[in-house]
């Protein structure tokens, strides 16, 4: 019974560089979602993967914004030439089917 | 375009203290209403789901209410424990399953 396992819990990179970060739903949960939180602003939808289906990719910012989801379990989000408006707290929740959302703790980013 | 709006943005209460946060939002077809608590430097913990216009659910201090337009959690007599961010996020009943969220009320509850 482990909630969503998010990796790593912060993360400092400097402008220009590429980021991962890394999200293990609950085991079971066949939705998984990512999320950004940003100071004073409200959750914003970055991405949903379900099952086997293609994932609902309409949140992503830009082009440089990527994630995937390895065998309907692990999943992680790829930000590259990270800019300084990219910092910001990455969450990631999962769910069975389109039922409640479950979160992590979340990943910190901050681009220097 | 779904929308929700919460209020106050921020709340500061004595303990034992009562009141209600409002969340009012604008979806073509409301699925469900969710409210979160999000503690500092934790990710949101889920609270209640409401379905339908008149529908309650309660948890602890914590009473929480739904209208066609708008919801109400109640929080009655806190404690400052209850102290956090209080979220509420609606989910639309097309095939998207992104939760749209409000941007939340800071709610501080002193001895």
């Amino acid at each position: 019974g482990a909630g969503v396992s998010q990796s790593p819990s912060n993360k400092v990179t400097e402008k220009g560089k590429d980021v991962e970060l890394r999200c293990d739903p609950i085991s079971g949960h066949t939705a998984l979602y990512w999320y950004r939180q940003s100071l004073g602003q409200g959750l914003e939808f970055l991405i949903y993967f379900q099952g086997n289906s293609a994932p609902d990719k309409s949140g992503l910012p830009s082009d440089r914004f990527s994630a995937e989801r390895t065998g309907g379990s692990v999943s992680t989000l790829t930000i590259q030439r990270t800019q300084q408006e990219d910092s910001a707290v990455y969450l990631c929740a999962s769910s069975r089917d389109r039922d409640i959302q479950y979160f992590g703790a979340g990943t910190r980013l901050s681009v220097l | 375009e779904d929308q929700v709006t919460q209020s106050p943005e921020a709340l500061r209460l004595q303990e034992g203290e009562s009141s209600s946060l409002n969340c009012s939002y604008t979806v073509s077809g409301l699925r469900g209403l969710f409210w979160y608590r999000q503690d500092p430097g934790k990710g949101p913990e889920f609270l209640f789901t409401l379905y339908s216009a008149g529908e309650e659910k309660e948890k602890e201090r914590l009473k929480a209410t739904l209208t066609k337009k708008e919801s109400f959690l109640h929080i009655t007599a806190p404690k400052p424990e209850d102290s956090a961010t209080y979220l509420c996020a609606v989910l639309h009943t097309g095939t998207a399953s992104k939760l749209t969220f409000g941007t939340g009320t800071r709610l501080q509850v002193t001895l």
